[in-house]
């Protein structure tokens, strides 16, 4: 069964510090690799990684995929509050319809 | 654009009640999504769509019905209501698979 597991679950830091999220999976057909954003509400797509050992960054976000360990790491750099949310990753297969979803990691970010 | 709009955003219902969420898109999206999200359970499918007059069953369907008469819009029936369906519903849709955009959610209680 295809499977997205994230860690840590939950992670409280303060404002400045870096943190690497990470996410691995087990999918058959692996095409890639998504990382949202969840504040109160929706979820906002932040990444799309279909390529090992490319990075993608944003700003103070990164992340990068290993497709041969299959996982993923997410890191931020300089944290601050409004980095604040749930984490989530997503996995995408060839040949289906849908996004595969791990449980998030929950960031707190306190001044 | 209002992109991706649920109705309503909160409910609360009897055990053996049953309701209709909607979901509605304006950005001419072939693919829509339900999904509910409980605490440490991250998302989970319910049912999809991948074109009017489409829908397919994803991770948990049991207990639930759609309909996508309109390519706007994804119809989430619950036709009696059990207190195990008490979540946070959100609703999605994308061009392709990837990159799906949110709508704000549906806080639905059963007692």
């Amino acid at each position: 069964e295809d499977k997205v597991v994230q860690s840590p679950l939950s992670l409280v830091v303060h404002e400045g510090d870096t943190v690497t999220l990470n996410c691995s999976y087990e999918v058959t057909n692996f095409r890639s690799l998504l990382w949202y954003k969840q504040e109160k509400k929706a979820p906002t797509f932040l990444f799309m990684l279909t390529s090992s050992g490319i990075e993608k960054k944003s700003g103070r976000l990164s992340s990068i995929l290993d497709k041969k360990e299959l996982f993923s790491i997410l890191n931020i750099t300089a944290t601050q509050t409004g980095d604040s949310a749930v984490y989530l990753c997503a996995v995408e297969s060839y040949n289906t319809d849908k996004l595969i979803f791990g449980t998030g990691t929950r960031l707190q970010v306190f001044p | 654009n209002a992109g991706v709009t649920q109705t309503p955003k909160f409910r609360v219902l009897k055990t053996g009640q049953s309701m209709t969420l909607l979901c509605a898109q304006d950005m001419n999206h072939e693919y829509m999504y339900w999904y509910r999200q409980d605490p440490g359970m991250g998302l989970r499918l319910i049912h999809y769509s991948v074109g009017e007059g489409t829908t397919a069953k994803g991770e948990v369907p049991d207990g639930y019905n759609v309909s996508r008469l309109k390519k706007q819009n994804f119809l989430l029936g619950l036709e009696s209501a059990a207190p195990s369906q008490t979540s946070v519903y959100f609703c999605a849709s994308s061009y392709s698979i990837i990159e799906q955009f949110f709508g704000p959610g549906t806080r639905l209680t059963v007692l």
